[in-house]
């Protein structure tokens, strides 16, 4: 079994500061992770997915995430928030051949001028 | 064109009311999913079919039921609409999965349903 926890439900950041959204996953098996990013109105994006091999991944939008499994962690960060980077962001795990993907109860990013 | 389409997109209809929510997708793929998103909740699974023959139930599938017309279609019926089924719903496809089967999820844009 997996399960996704997101730590804070909102994040608030300035135009040009770091952007940190947290994931802590649980999986009996070696887990295939995901961060989806929902704008407004629309439905799920993939913004970024770790398989195998390299642990620090990155995504379109200038996102990057780092799998870390001695801490069960796979956090979001950007270097410096964009306006357009407002929406909400799910992590989501799953494990081997396992079809089912669970997410997280989504982050919501607010990025003020 | 949209890979995965839904419809309709908003729909507002009342207590004890049939309703069906359809999904195509043009990506060619087996699998197919429908979920639905609540504020604070994320999302959750509620159906899901591996091909036209193979259908599951997913976490949440009280009070739904679903159907799989062809490869590129699975609709969702709501067959006596709650207040409680109030929700965003989503479609999603995905691949058998080639090396890894690390099972990418594509999704629709979805259907914002309202029960009276």
């Amino acid at each position: 079994a997996q399960s996704v926890t997101q730590l804070g439900s909102h994040v608030s950041v300035s135009e040009g500061a770091l952007v940190l959204l947290r994931c802590n996953y649980s999986s009996s098996v070696p887990p295939y992770l995901f961060w989806y990013v929902q704008y407004p109105n629309q439905g799920l994006q993939l913004l970024l997915k770790y398989t195998t091999g390299a642990t620090l991944v990155k995504g379109i939008n200038g996102f990057e995430a780092e799998f870390k499994k001695s801490e069960t962690s796979f956090h979001l960060t950007k270097p410096s928030a964009h306006m357009s980077d407002a929406a909400e962001y799910f992590c989501a795990v799953t494990g081997g051949s396992n079809y089912k993907l669970t997410f997280g109860k989504g982050t919501l990013l607010t990025v003020n001028p | 064109d949209a890979d995965v389409t839904q419809t309709p997109r908003n729909r507002i209809t009342k207590t004890g009311k049939r309703i069906m929510l359809e999904c195509s997708q043009t990506k060619g793929h087996d699998r197919m999913y429908w979920y639905r998103q609540d504020p604070g909740l994320g999302l959750r699974l509620i159906y899901y079919s591996f091909d036209v023959k193979d259908i599951n139930k997913g976490e949440i599938s009280d009070g739904y039921s679903v159907s799989r017309q062809a490869q590129a279609k699975f609709s969702l019926s709501l067959e006596s609409a709650i207040p409680n089924q109030t929700a965003l719903y989503f479609c999603a496809t995905s691949d058998l999965g080639g090396a890894g089967n690390y099972n990418e999820q594509f999704f629709g844009p979805g259907t914002r349903l309202t029960v009276l």
